[in-house]
């Protein structure tokens, strides 16, 4: 399995520009979720999906930010218009189970570095 | 909304010692509980997944457990090596929502 999958690994911008962030989870996962890491703040959950939908997106910062999930296989993050404090690394991870499951072990991908100047 | 604490912040030990990482979180109604592990520019691997009903999970070196009902869990190293080097995480995982402590950033010492 190739494991959670993310693109761009790296994504240098200016102010005002749109940012697209792109997933590919685990086949066969049901979960997917969207993590901001800065060093200030952590690790923070902006959304997550089950089954393609979306569940919680009560850590998405501000509108400037949307996420979707058209299918199984694919889920982007968008920015727009980017500022220089969404500066951070971007990680998105899957899960194999659903809502409330008793298991529910997550897989993270590489990470997106956004830099926004 | 959960809160989770991880002691110490920052950990340096020579080679070969044995050492425990300390989480606390203060919702105890959780599913399960992951510890990770980061590398510095890498993302997150998944060392143990210790489940609700179970008090501890073991893989090589590390032990962990967990208490529900006192919020905690400890993440045990034994024999330390410099490889074990990076960024310690634990993530208790509730109603679809896995919250992060900030991490123990360790270094073990040649």
């Amino acid at each position: 399995d190739a494991g959670v999958i993310q693109s761009p690994r790296h994504e240098v911008t200016e102010m005002g520009q749109e940012v697209t962030l792109r997933c590919k989870p685990i086949s066969g996962h049901n979960s997917l979720f969207w993590y901001r890491q800065t060093m200030m703040r952590g690790l923070e959950l902006l959304i997550y999906f089950n089954n393609n939908v979306p569940i919680d997106d009560s850590g998405m910062p501000e509108d400037r930010f949307s996420a979707k999930m058209p299918n199984a296989s694919f889920s982007t993050l968008k920015i727009q218009p980017s500022e220089p404090r969404d500066s951070a690394v971007y990680f998105c991870a899957s899960s194999p189970f659903g809502l409330g499951a008793n298991t529910g072990e997550l897989f993270f991908g590489e990470g997106s570095r956004l830099t926004v100047l | 909304k959960q809160e989770v604490t991880q002691i110490p912040a920052a950990l340096s030990v020579p080679e070969g010692e044995n050492l425990v990482l300390n989480c606390s979180f203060t919702d105890s109604a959780i599913y399960n509980l992951q510890w990770f592990r980061q590398d510095p520019g890498k993302g997150l691997t998944s060392l143990l997944l210790i489940q609700s009903s179970q008090r501890e999970q073991t893989s090589g070196r590390l032990n962990a457990s967990l208490d529900k009902s006192s919020g905690r869990s400890t993440l045990y190293i034994a024999a330390s090596q410099p490889g074990d080097s990076a960024t310690y995480l634990c993530a208790p995982y509730n109603n679809n929502d896995m919250r992060f402590g900030a991490g123990t950033r360790l270094t073990v010492k040649p």
